[in-house]
């Protein structure tokens, strides 16, 4: 079945672009009845969902966030990525990937997680 | 605040049945869209629990069940056992986003 891995740097100073990839195994990432989307979580606190592709290229993002935002995605090399720019202490949470369901919104599978801490 | 909204925790001893509410509006659960629960055990990602307001996923146990009402829904959870000890989010959609609830921390006691 499908899983997905974030990876990229758990350290990023203030007012610099956090990156993120999202490697997907076990299945396409051409499907097209699902979206992938970064979802992140503060510590100790709840779910924000962030954006998602499509794997034409296709995105939309949280307005909230829309202004430092980019997801892209890489077919060839089966992952997504996240990038974030201008980045404040506020920005500290675990970043998740999980696929969308195009029909229903629901997230499945999930990845582990990462914590990105935005320090100097 | 989270647009949809929870209690931050509910408790209840082994063998009991809890139940998770998720209150919304008529801009998402009463609209008409679906509401997805996800269990998150202490330091790992959330996993889909029910999707599509009252399905479960294959190898999710019969012990969770849930429903949807009006701007409402709720996760019930029967056979209370400690490995249920989590938190617990209720997820919908908004005007094109994705929302969810602020969570509910379980205790089993």
């Amino acid at each position: 079945q499908v899983q997905l891995q974030e990876s990229g740097p758990g350290l990023v100073k203030p007012s610099q672009t956090l990156s993120l990839t999202c490697t997907v195994s076990g299945g396409s990432i051409s499907s097209d009845d699902n979206y992938w989307s970064w979802i992140r979580q503060p510590p100790g606190k709840g779910l924000e969902w962030i954006g998602h592709i499509y794997y034409n290229g296709n995105t939309y993002y949280n307005p909230s966030l829309k202004s430092r935002v980019t997801i892209s995605v890489d077919r060839s090399k089966m992952h997504f990525s996240l990038r974030l720019n201008s980045v404040t202490a506020a920005d500290t949470a675990v970043y998740y990937c999980a696929r969308e369901y195009l029909g229903g919104n629901w997230f499945d599978p999930w990845g582990q997680g990462t914590l990105v801490t935005v320090s100097s | 605040q989270s647009v949809l909204t929870q209690p931050p925790s509910v408790s209840g001893a082994p063998g009991q049945r809890v139940t998770i509410s998720c209150t919304g509006s008529s801009s998402n659960i009463g609209a008409g869209y679906d509401v997805h629960w996800y269990q998150q055990l202490p330091g790992t990602a959330p996993k889909l629990l029910i999707y599509g307001n009252s399905n479960r996923p294959s190898g999710v146990p019969d012990r969770f069940s849930g429903s949807k009402s009006g701007s409402s829904a709720s996760l019930a959870i029967t056979g209370l056992q400690a490995e249920d000890e989590a938190d617990y989010y209720c997820q919908s959609y908004d005007s094109s986003l994705k929302v969810f609830g602020g969570g509910t921390k379980l205790t089993v006691l």
